[in-house]
């Protein structure tokens, strides 16, 4: 079956401008999580939605960032007035249910901020 | 706080031969899950292996296994019969209660033909 989809793949955008990034998890999986990989780093957790019930947004590093889901499908995070730092891949990762289940990641978004 | 080390950032390995990458990790908690992910170049994470803490059987899968010792916080990766395939970066993650994956930095493993 069809695995986590990202989109954009890449994207160049100057400083200050609006980025959104779209991710379609598979379906089925209640639970979607939002990665940011900087280069040569491990994974830094975002914002991780569980069906119907408020987002855990604790690792979002300021209120730039903000991320949507609609009920149990695509998810879309937004970075507002993008900063040379927020360059780096945004990895998008869905599961069956909570805690313990396999994540599966989608392939990221390679995000360069000019 | 939950942390996760590994203190290996680069290894290599010949290939069919065995490897073992490193992972500790630091909480508070009783039970939660232990994984080992790959990123190869192509950038798409894979789940190589999972670990319960309530289990003390350790995990395995096909040449993959880990040493889990649990009260030394201890998740150790075994790569058997390395394959030019196993090259990638890998990451060990602790999942706490709060459902937040908390990842290594990473090593990076290279298999020589």
């Amino acid at each position: 079956g069809a695995g986590v989809s990202q989109s954009p793949s890449n994207k160049v955008t100057e400083k200050g401008k609006d980025v959104e990034l779209r991710c379609d998890p598979i379906s089925g999986h209640t639970a979607l999580y939002w990665y940011r990989q900087r280069l040569g780093q491990g994974l830094e957790f975002l914002i991780y939605f569980q069906g119907n019930s408020a987002p855990d947004k604790s690792g979002l590093p300021s209120d730039r960032f903000s991320a949507e889901r609609t009920g149990e499908s695509v998810s879309t995070l937004t970075i507002q007035r993008t900063q040379q730092e927020d360059s780096a891949v945004y990895l998008c990762a869905s599961s069956l249910g909570g805690r313990g289940e396999t994540q599966y990641f989608g392939p990221g978004t390679r995000l360069l901020v000019l | 706080a939950q942390t996760v080390t590994q203190s290996q950032p680069e290894m290599s390995v010949q290939e069919a031969e065995t490897v073992t990458l490193s992972c500790t990790y630091d909480t508070s908690e009783n039970n939660y899950y232990l994984f080992w992910y790959k990123q190869p170049p192509s950038r798409q994470m894979i789940l190589v292996i999972r670990q319960e803490a309530y289990k003390q059987q350790n995990a395995t899968e096909n040449r993959f296994s880990v040493n889990f010792q649990k009260a030394a916080k201890s998740f150790s990766l075994k790569i058997s019969d390395s394959q030019l395939g196993d090259t990638a970066m890998y990451f060990c993650a602790f999942i706490s209660t709060g459902n937040q994956f908390y990842f290594g930095t990473g090593t990076s493993l290279t298999v020589i033909p």
